[in-house]
């Protein structure tokens, strides 16, 4: 079965640090993505990858950004974390096309 | 753009009742579409799917029709069990900028 960790289940983290989520996929999926989840607001894509080096913007990047240097692996970065960003974090790969996404089990990020 | 609407829930079921959960869609073109299931503390997975009109996807008693007419995608399953208690989630492919998800129907089974 496919895989897809993600580092850490629970975070918090002060206002201000930087912080890293990582995530690590095992099937040589070329696309990855970074959702957040929030209660009445559902998923909500953040940055996705299609390849390594290369990221696209979601519907909701500001305050992130995100690094693909192997193609296994799809980092999201808080740059100066703030309370709004309290969130589950969730990752996900892809073969592409209609094939199913794959998530990891998520990260729930404390910003205090 | 792209947007999914499902009923938010709480539904509250007995065992062995029907379920229906509603999705409705709005989208350019000939989307896909998907659900997706989120047991408690666990990531989502992928439940059944559709890629055109009129397909019905199947998976664990659960079954949804493509309806492109009605641009809905409604899932249904004939008897559940206290195990099917999670959240439930809509989504549509578009196109090639990832998954457009509802806002999710948290499912309660009651014994």
């Amino acid at each position: 079965d496919v895989k897809v960790t993600q580092s850490s289940r629970y975070l918090v983290k002060r206002t201000g640090e930087k912080v890293f989520l990582e995530c690590v996929q095992d099937m040589d999926h070329e696309n990855m993505f970074w959702y957040r989840q929030d209660p009445g607001l559902g998923l909500r894509l953040i940055y996705f990858s299609y390849d390594v080096k290369m990221k696209e913007k979601g519907d909701i990047p500001e305050g992130y950004s995100v690094s693909r240097e192997k193609k296994e692996r799809f980092s999201l970065i808080l740059e100066s974390a703030s309370t709004n960003q309290t969130s589950m974090y969730l990752c996900a790969s892809t073969v592409g096309g209609d094939y199913g996404y794959t998530f990891g089990s998520g990260t729930r990020l404390t910003v205090v | 753009g792209d947007s999914v609407t499902q009923m938010e829930g709480p539904v509250t079921l007995s065992e062995e009742a029907f379920l229906t959960i509603n999705c409705t869609y709005t989208a350019t073109g000939y989307p896909s579409l998907f659900w997706y299931v989120q047991y408690p503390g666990e990531g989502l997975q992928l439940l059944l799917k559709a890629t055109k009109a009129d397909d019905k996807g199947s998976n664990k008693g659960f079954e949804a029709t493509y309806r492109k007419e009605t641009t809905s995608f409604h899932l249904e399953k004939g008897s559940v069990q206290v195990s099917d208690s999670a959240v439930y989630f809509c989504a549509l492919r578009g196109g090639a900028d990832g998954l457009t998800f509802g806002k999710g129907t948290h499912l309660i089974i009651q014994p």
